[in-house]
């Protein structure tokens, strides 16, 4: 079974800080890799998307790569803002059978 | 297309009472999802289907939870009788092909006294 692992848990960054949040997972044999933030009380909204055939995805200040062969991911967040404060979720897709698999979350808080 | 639908968005019901969640995927998409958010254990893939037929719901946590997908628009998730320790936020969620972006539903933040 697919073991999805996010670190940090938590991180707290003063604004106008670039920032990388981690995802780390247990079998390599995945189809992509998505990147989601969920605000309080909300539900998750996507952010990236990563084929299993790309390295990596951009979309405005942030940016995800992906290393299948180490079962790694990173979401960078270029010049961080306080509207960026969030949990921060991963989903792996795997190859098997196309069940979507999810981290523990890194929460997010920047601070003014 | 008004995304993934789902309804109620609380519920509060009483135990041993019977609770069905709903849930309208977005149209086009043949993949559908549900999971269960709680404090503890994050968020947990329950059952998901392909075209309408469960694919895998070993992570239906007991017989009191069933779910269906009787057509493509349409999916319940149904818990008979409830208990307390089934308090938490139901989601539900679609993609195309199983392999491309997921979408998700609000939720469902389900209460049972």
């Amino acid at each position: 079974k697919q073991e999805v692992t996010q670190i940090p848990a938590a991180l707290s960054v003063p604004e106008g800080e670039n920032l990388v949040l981690n995802c780390s997972f247990t079998d390599s044999a995945i189809y992509n890799l998505q990147w989601f933030r969920q605000d309080p009380g909300k539900g998750l909204t996507s952010l990236l998307l990563i084929q299993s055939s790309q390295r990596e995805q951009t979309s405005g200040r942030l940016n995800a790569s992906l290393d299948k062969s180490s079962g790694r991911s990173t979401l960078y967040i270029a010049a961080s803002q306080p509207g960026d404060s969030a949990t921060y979720l991963c989903a792996v897709i795997g190859g098997w059978g196309n069940d979507m698999r999810f981290g523990a979350g890194t929460r997010l808080t920047v601070k003014p | 297309d008004a995304g993934v639908i789902q309804s109620p968005r609380h519920e509060v019901t009483e135990m041993g009472q019977e609770v069905t969640l709903r849930c309208k995927p977005i149209s086009g998409h043949d993949y559908l999802f549900w999971y269960r958010q709680t404090m503890m254990r994050g968020l947990e893939l329950l059952i998901y289907f392909n075209n309408n037929v469960p694919i895998d719901d070993s992570g239906m946590p007991e017989d009191r939870f069933s779910a269906k997908m009787p057509n493509a628009s349409f999916s319940t998730l149904k818990i008979q009788p409830s208990e307390p320790r089934d308090s938490a936020v139901y989601f539900c969620a679609s993609s195309y092909r199983g392999n491309t972006e997921a979408f998700f539903g609000q939720g469902t933040r389900l209460t049972v006294v």
